[in-house]
């Protein structure tokens, strides 16, 4: 059964510094890997998705990278502001059961 | 263009009660899920559907029965509602099962 683990839960950094979100899982055979953000009391936003034949996806500050062999991803945040303080979620899908996986998140505080 | 849409956003139950949330989306997608969301347990899927007309388990899906009642509306129904129920729901929908999934607001359920 595929597990996915954020670490840590919590982040607090100030603004203008970059970061790194950590995603781990335990089944290497996945479809895709997913990223999103929830701020309090909403609903997830997607922010990338990575195919499974794909190293990183790019969208603006936002670099993902998959590295299956060691079953882990990464979350760059480039610049970061006060805005990007939200919960931050990966999740996974594997071949022959294409059903998201969640990790329980990183919830992440910029500091102005 | 409204996106994934969820009613109620709010409902207090009493136990043995019950009721149905309700899902819809306009982005013509396929696949629709349900999610329940709870501390420290991250999402977990409840029931999904691949394509109108079927409908599959997740991996909670005791206590819990759905319909797809078209392309656009999925919903959710708690026949006999129990305090373990109390949760945050979240309705999802994609173009293909493991593509981009889009989050509707959620419905916060407690069950006294």
């Amino acid at each position: 059964k595929q597990e996915v683990t954020q670490i840590p839960a919590a982040l607090s950094v100030p603004e203008g510094e970059n970061l790194v979100l950590n995603c781990s899982f335990t089944d290497s055979a996945i479809y895709n890997l997913q990223w999103f953000r929830q701020d309090p009391g909403k609903g997830l936003t997607s922010l990338l998705l990575i195919q499974s034949s794909q190293r990183e996806q790019t969208s603006g500050r936002l670099n993902a990278s998959l590295d299956k062999s060691s079953g882990r991803s990464t979350l760059y945040i480039a610049a970061s502001q006060p805005g990007d303080s939200a919960t931050y979620l990966c999740a996974v899908s594997n071949f022959g059961n294409e059903k998201l996986t969640f990790g329980t998140g990183t919830r992440l505080t910029i500091i102005p | 263009n409204a996106g994934v849409t969820q009613t109620p956003k709010f409902q207090v139950l009493k136990t043995g009660q019950s009721m149905t949330l309700q899902c819809a989306q306009d982005m013509n997608h396929n696949s629709m899920y349900w999610y329940r969301q709870d501390p420290g347990m991250g999402l977990r899927l409840i029931y999904y559907s691949a394509s109108e007309g079927t409908t599959d388990k997740g991996e909670v899906p005791n206590g819990y029965n759905v319909s797809r009642l078209n392309k656009r509306e999925f919903s959710l129904r708690l026949e006999s509602a129990a305090p373990s129920q109390t949760s945050v729901y979240f309705c999802a929908s994609s173009e293909a099962s493991a593509d981009t999934q889009y989050f509707g607001p959620g419905t916060r359920l407690t069950v006294l």
